[in-house]
């Protein structure tokens, strides 16, 4: 049974262009969260996602962001237009509704 | 207001010494749980031990152990026996019912074991 499969693991973009982050969930998990987290500090709630549905998304800037988690594929963290101030770590984890979360190994976005 | 704090930024401790990580939480929701993640240098985040706010007794997990006291709002991680791969930063993290199961994280604990 696979973990929490995020990739890349690592991505490197220019200011103003696009990134897009995967995760793929544990089998048998139906809830995905994104989490960002800055250098030197924990993590930070972004979205919470069930299949085809965004259940709570106040952790995510209005502008720029966005997340989906269709009914196939991976959950997918977009970001348009990226600052040097998105370069963080981002993590996804999964679980079942009311379980511990696993986490992902993170995409570590750098914006040069 | 913070509702997870761990007030100790970082710890120096010798290899094979007990220790105790600090964690208090805020919460009014009277179902919750509360978490310990290890974080090493390496990156990813690897969970450690779990305590339900309904629990009677503290989680144990090999060498690890939760101290919860409720009515304090305590959850403090005792690690036994400290090795030198327990260096690492480590986030006590809470989910509440009516925060839709979100994780709410502390400010982490940097944990260095000396040799």
């Amino acid at each position: 049974n696979a973990g929490v499969m995020q990739n890349p693991r690592h991505l490197v973009r220019r200011r103003g262009q696009e990134a897009r982050l995967r995760c793929s969930p544990m089998k048998g998990h139906s809830h995905v969260y994104w989490y960002r987290q800055l250098p030197e500090e924990g993590l930070k709630f972004m979205v919470y996602l069930q299949k085809e549905n965004i259940i709570d998304e106040s952790g995510m800037p209005k502008e720029r962001f966005s997340a989906e988690f269709p009914k196939e594929g991976p959950s997918i963290l977009r970001i348009q237009q990226v600052v040097r101030g998105d370069s963080a770590a981002y993590f996804c984890a999964s679980d079942r509704g009311d379980t511990e979360a696993f986490f992902g190994q993170g995409t570590r976005l750098t914006v040069v | 207001a913070q509702k997870i704090t761990q007030t100790q930024p970082g710890m120096f401790v010798q290899e094979k010494e007990a220790v105790t990580l600090d964690c208090t939480y805020d919460t009014s929701d009277p179902s919750y749980g509360l978490f310990w993640y290890k974080q090493p240098s390496s990156g990813e985040m690897i969970f450690l031990i779990y305590q339900g706010s309904y629990d009677q007794q503290n989680a144990t997990e090999g060498r690890y152990s939760l101290n919860f006291q409720k009515a304090r709002k305590s959850a403090n991680l005792v690690i036994s026996a400290s090795q030198l791969g327990d260096s690492a930063m480590y986030f006590c993290a809470m989910r509440e019912r009516d925060s839709n199961y979100q994780l709410i994280w502390g400010a982490g604990t940097k944990l260095i074991i000396k040799p």
